[in-house]
Parts: C-alpha cells; sequence; structure tokens
C-alpha cells in the first residue's frame, strides 16, 4: 500500500515563474492538504481540498492555488513566485475531514527560488 | 505569540537519558498529533490523542486538556531518535496548527 507520494522531490525556480506541485494521497484517502515549511520553521496550513473543493484555507495569497482531481491526487500552483517562496511544500492526506482521523505525510517536495 | 509553543528548541543528549519535550497551546482542540521530522523533511506521525496518555515502544505522549499542555517523552533515548520532534493541534477552526519544532540530537 503506497503512502503519500509527492513529486517533484526538488525544483528550482526564478522569481515571477509559476510552478505546479503534485500529489497522490494514500490508498483510501480522500482529502488532501497542503503546507508550507520554511526553513527552521514549522508547516504552515495553505489549504486542504475535499470532494474536489477548496474546504479551508489558511493565510496565503491568492498566488497559491489548487486542484483536486477525481481520483483525489491534488496539485498545489503557485503564480508569480517570491524569493520567499522558496520552502518545503508538504502534503497530507486524511480519510474524510474528521480531525479524529490521523494525517499522513508525504516526503515533500523542496522548492527554491533564485 | 505563536499558538503552539515547544520547548525546547534544541534539546542535546547522551544514548540512553530520558528526554522529555514540552507543548503548550492557546486554543480549543480536537485533537494532539506529535510528529517526527527527519532529514530530508519527510514528517512521521508517531501519535495522535485527544486525552490521556499513549505509549508506543520507548515513546510516551501525555495530554492535559485542561492544562493545553502536552508531552512527549523518550525513554533510553538512542542516536537514531535524533530528529525534530512537531507538535501540532488540530483546532475547532478545523486546522491543523504546528509548532516550530524541537531538535533532537543523541550522541552515543
Amino acid at each position: 500500500d503506497a503512502g503519500v507520494t509527492q513529486s517533484p522531490t526538488h525544483l528550482i525556480k526564478t522569481r515571477g515563474q509559476q510552478v505546479t506541485l503534485r500529489c497522490s494521497p494514500k490508498s483510501g484517502h480522500d482529502t488532501v492538504s497542503w503546507y508550507q515549511q520554511a526553513l527552521g520553521q514549522g508547516p504552515q496550513f495553505i489549504f486542504q481540498y475535499y470532494e474536489e473543493e477548496e474546504r479551508q484555507r489558511g493565510n496565503f495569497p491568492d498566488r497559491f492555488s489548487g486542484h483536486q482531481f477525481p481520483n483525489y491526487s491534488s496539485e498545489l500552483n503557485v503564480n508569480a513566485l517570491l524569493l520567499g517562496d522558496s520552502a518545503l511544500y508538504l502534503c497530507a492526506s486524511i480519510s474524510g475531514t474528521s480531525s479524529y482521523n490521523e494525517q499522513f505525510f508525504g516526503p515533500g517536495t523542496r522548492l527554491t527560488v533564485l | 505569540k505563536n499558538e503552539v509553543e515547544q520547548s525546547p528548541q534544541n534539546l542535546t543528549a547522551q544514548e540512553g537519558e530520558f528526554i522529555t519535550i514540552n507543548c503548550s497551546y492557546s486554543v480549543g482542540i480536537s485533537a494532539l498529533h506529535w510528529l517526527q521530522q527527519h532529514p530530508g523533511g519527510g514528517i512521521v506521525s508517531l501519535f495522535m490523542l485527544s486525552s490521556g496518555k499513549k505509549k508506543h515502544g520507548r515513546l510516551i505522549a501525555t495530554i492535559n486538556i485542561q492544562e493545553k499542555h502536552s508531552s512527549l517523552h523518550i525513554t533510553a533515548s538512542h542516536p537514531r531518535d535524533s530528529a525534530v520532534y512537531i507538535c501540532a493541534v488540530w483546532a475547532h477552526t478545523d486546522k491543523l496548527i504546528f509548532g516550530t519544532g524541537t531538535r533532537l540530537q543523541v550522541f552515543p
């Protein structure tokens, strides 16, 4: 049973470019959350997708957008990249939306913006 | 002030020592996670608890809902326990809020 997978593992972009990160949830999970983790900091919640809809959103600008596909996989898109967007982007999946269900995390995508 | 505070930020121990990491939070929660993050980034969930105490091998997690405090204990620490330990709470807003983590290094 594959856990949460993310691609790519590493990515280098320049300011102003756009990037798309991908996540496949753990088998049987239908909810995907995205987090940004700057160096030396704890992860920050970006948004959560359930039933192909954005269910919750953290304090991130509209440059951060996402999508969930019918197979529950998800994409995170970031437009007009800034140097401060350099971070580890983590995806986590859960079955349903209950906070009593355990989240499983992917290995992350490390984005560097030059 | 962060909604989830961890202490200490950094911790160094000798192999075999008993380790305690503390987490305090200021929001109402449904549950609390203890997570482990190794260099390279992958996060592993260690515990999810909403009351009392849980034990898994050498790891013990406790939570006191009234005092809004949780502790993670590691007995007989080992160099392979070296990692960042993160406390995260499921707030009643249905969002997961993370602490900044405790970096643990265990030396042989």
